[in-house]
């Protein structure tokens, strides 16, 4: 049974740029979460879909949005790329039903590094 | 605002001794809590989730409490090993109407000295 997968693993992109990064839901599971963690900080909320629809966002720019497909899987794309976006991005994959325990599951993540 | 805080930030063990991991939330309306792993430059690995009905849980050397009234849950590792340094990070979620959205603390960094 895979888990969570994301790609790339690792991307360098330069100010301005846009990077759009991938998520494959563990099997099984329909919510994906994303997050961004800067380094030596926690991981912060940026949003998270279900149904194909954005469910909640945190505290991010519209820079950042994201989508997801009928299988499950998600996508993040940042537009506008600025220093400050370097980080290792998370998707979490996690499933909302009558027996919902509110785990969740983390993919290795994406590092990317705006230069 | 639910934040979530770890203290200390960074902990140095000799091998065989106990951990002891504290993370502070400040809403006791929390509805679950989720401790996680994370060695460098990689995700997070579900150590032990502990849901709202629940006071703790125990896995292997492992064992995670939740006290809401006081705000606190603390991790346990019992006779730590060389392969337990890692940072450890606790989470947890508001309320379950919120979706499953975590607030993160900042994490311990953990070394355990052979």
């Amino acid at each position: 049974d895979a888990g969570v997968t994301q790609s790339p693993t690792h991307l360098i992109k330069t100010r301005g740029q846009q990077v759009t990064l991938r998520c494959s839901p563990k099997s099984g599971h329909d919510t994906v979460s994303w997050y961004q963690q800067a380094l030596g900080q926690g991981p912060q909320f940026i949003f998270q879909y279900y149904e194909e629809e954005e469910r909640q966002r945190g505290n991010f720019p519209d820079r950042f949005s994201g989508h997801q497909f009928p299988n499950y899987s998600s996508e993040l794309n940042v537009n506008a790329l600025l220093l400050g976006d370097s980080a290792l991005y998370l998707c979490a994959s996690s499933v909302i039903s009558g027996v919902d325990t509110g785990e969740l599951f983390f993919g290795e993540g994406s590092r990317l590094t705006v230069l | 605002k639910q934040e979530v805080t770890q203290i200390p930030a960074a902990l140095s063990v000799p091998e065989g001794e106990n951990l002891v991991l504290n993370c502070s939330f400040t809403d006791s309306a929390i509805y679950n809590l989720q401790w996680f792993r994370q060695d460098p430059g990689k995700g997070l690995t579900s150590l032990l989730l502990i849901q709202s009905s629940q006071r703790e849980q125990t896995s292997g050397r492992l064992n995670a409490s939740l006290d809401k009234s006081s705000g606190r849950s603390t991790l346990y590792i019992a006779a730590s090993q060389p392969g337990d340094s890692a940072t450890y990070l606790c989470a947890g979620i508001l309320i379950k109407a919120a979706g499953n959205k975590l607030t993160f603390g900042g994490g311990t960094r953990v070394l355990v000295k052979p």
